[in-house]
């Protein structure tokens, strides 16, 4: 069935550094790639998403590349500040008539001061 | 817009006793989904309901969960005779006809206690 694998699951960096988290799915018609940001507590909060038809998507100090051959994708966070400490979710759809979306595990991301 | 509106908040049930989550989606979608999150985990996919229609539901137990959404009110995700491993946060997201170039909105949850 469809699966998608997160790593690491735990992450700590010091502030300044960057962070990569990385994701592959296995279902090959997926085509829309968000990750979400969760604080303790909270609903799951969209902070960038990239589809099938784009390799790479920046914004601000967020980005996300995609590599549909190998079904893998990325999230890079530069310069990492300690509201950045959260757990980040990687997800997977085919967005053909529905959002049903297969999340990764989550990464569990540490800022340290 | 007030987003998707998750009631109630919080809920502690007994074991044995039933559960009602209530979900209303943003105006203007008419695609519901619920999503269970165990505690330090990963969401997990229950259903996908459009107004009136169940349209997957491959994540749902199958036995004492069940969904609606009915032509008029919110989604109900209701669960009978609780049991301690249904305590989760219930999360519902809901969407705009499908296809590309919008997103799936997801509300507050509802964190279900057993007791």
């Amino acid at each position: 069935g469809e699966n998608v694998e997160q790593h690491p699951s735990t992450l700590s960096v010091q502030e300044g550094d960057s962070a990569v988290i990385k994701c592959t799915y296995s279902d090959s018609a997926s085509n829309y790639f968000p990750w979400y940001k969760q604080e303790l507590g909270k609903r799951p909060q969209l902070i960038i998403d990239i589809r099938s038809n784009v390799g790479e998507k920046k914004d601000q100090r967020i980005a996300v590349t995609l590599n549909k051959t190998a079904k893998h994708f990325s999230l890079h966070i530069t310069e990492t500040q300690p509201e950045d400490s959260a757990v980040y979710f990687c997800a997977a759809s085919r967005v053909d008539s529905s959002y049903k979306l297969i999340f990764g595990s989550g990464t569990r991301l540490l800022v340290r001061p | 817009n007030a987003g998707v509106m998750q009631n109630p908040r919080h809920l502690v049930r007994r074991r044995g006793q039933e559960a009602r989550l209530r979900c209303s989606p943003m105006k203007g979608h008419s695609h519901v989904y619920w999503y269970r999150q165990l505690p330090e985990e990963g969401l997990k996919f229950m259903v996908y309901l459009q107004k009136e229609n169940i349209i997957d539901e491959s994540g749902m137990p199958k036995e004492r969960f069940s969904a609606e959404f009915p032509k008029e009110g919110p989604s109900i995700l209701r669960i009978q005779q609780v049991v301690r491993g249904d305590s989760a946060a219930y999360f519902c997201a809901s969407s705009p006809p499908g296809g590309l170039g919008t997103e799936a909105f997801f509300g507050q949850g509802t964190r279900l206690t057993v007791v």
